[in-house]
């Protein structure tokens, strides 16, 4: 039964390029989390995406974006890179929408902006 | 902004010794959980806790909630090397995302 599975696991670009991160739910998950991680830090929330469609939103700018797919997975594009976009990017999964259900995180993307 | 707050924020001890770490947040929740991560890696999750539960075990860990006090207590037993890692707190509340602490920095030595 394979987990979440992100990638690539390494990335790195430089300041005003774009980039698209993928993400693979778990089977059987349904819903989709994306969550920002800096180093020393714990992760902040992006945005969750449920049913094709961006269920709630954290403190992130426009530049991020999401999308879902029909078989559930997720992209995160984030556009115009700025060097504090720099950390590692998490995707989470859960069989039902809502923060009440226990979270299943794939290992991230690691984005190293220049 | 984050919204637990774990404490310390790095804990090195031994060996077969246990380990404390505290979470406090500021808001109502539905529920707690605490999640390790290793070097960098995914999160992993250990255990869930409801808001109307006071306390919670699972193998070697034992997890406390006071709602009053708006605060978490994660206990580790019998320490071993594999525990090493980052334990963070998160909370949820009537929305669909998880707040998450900074995290404490456990270190077992052998």
């Amino acid at each position: 039964d394979a987990g979440v599975t992100q990638s690539p696991t390494h990335l790195i670009k430089t300041r005003g390029q774009q980039v698209t991160l993928r993400c693979s739910p778990k089977s059987g998950h349904d819903t989709v989390s994306w969550y920002q991680q800096a180093l020393g830090q714990g992760p902040q929330f992006i945005f969750q995406y449920y049913e094709e469609e961006e269920r709630q939103r954290g403190n992130f700018p426009d530049r991020f974006s999401g999308h879902q797919y029909p078989n559930y997975s997720s992209e995160l594009n984030v556009n115009a890179l700025l060097l504090g976009d720099s950390a590692l990017y998490l995707c989470a999964s859960t069989p039902v929408s809502g923060g009440n259900s226990p979270l299943h995180f794939g290992n991230g993307t690691r984005l190293t902006v220049t | 902004s984050q919204q637990g707050e774990e404490d310390p924020q790095a804990l090195s001890i031994q060996e077969g010794e246990n380990a404390t770490m505290n979470c406090s947040y500021k808001t109502s929740i539905n529920n707690l959980q605490w999640y390790r991560q290793n070097s960098g890696r995914g999160l992993v999750h250990l255990i869930l806790i409801r808001s109307n539960e006071r306390e919670k075990h699972s193998g070697r860990l034992r997890v406390t909630l006071d709602t009053s006090k708006k605060s978490s207590s994660l206990l580790i037993t019998a320490s071993r090397a594999a525990d090493t890692a980052s334990y963070f707190c998160a909370t949820a509340s009537n929305d669909y995302k998880l707040s998450f602490g900074a995290g404490t920095t456990v270190t077992v030595r052998a």
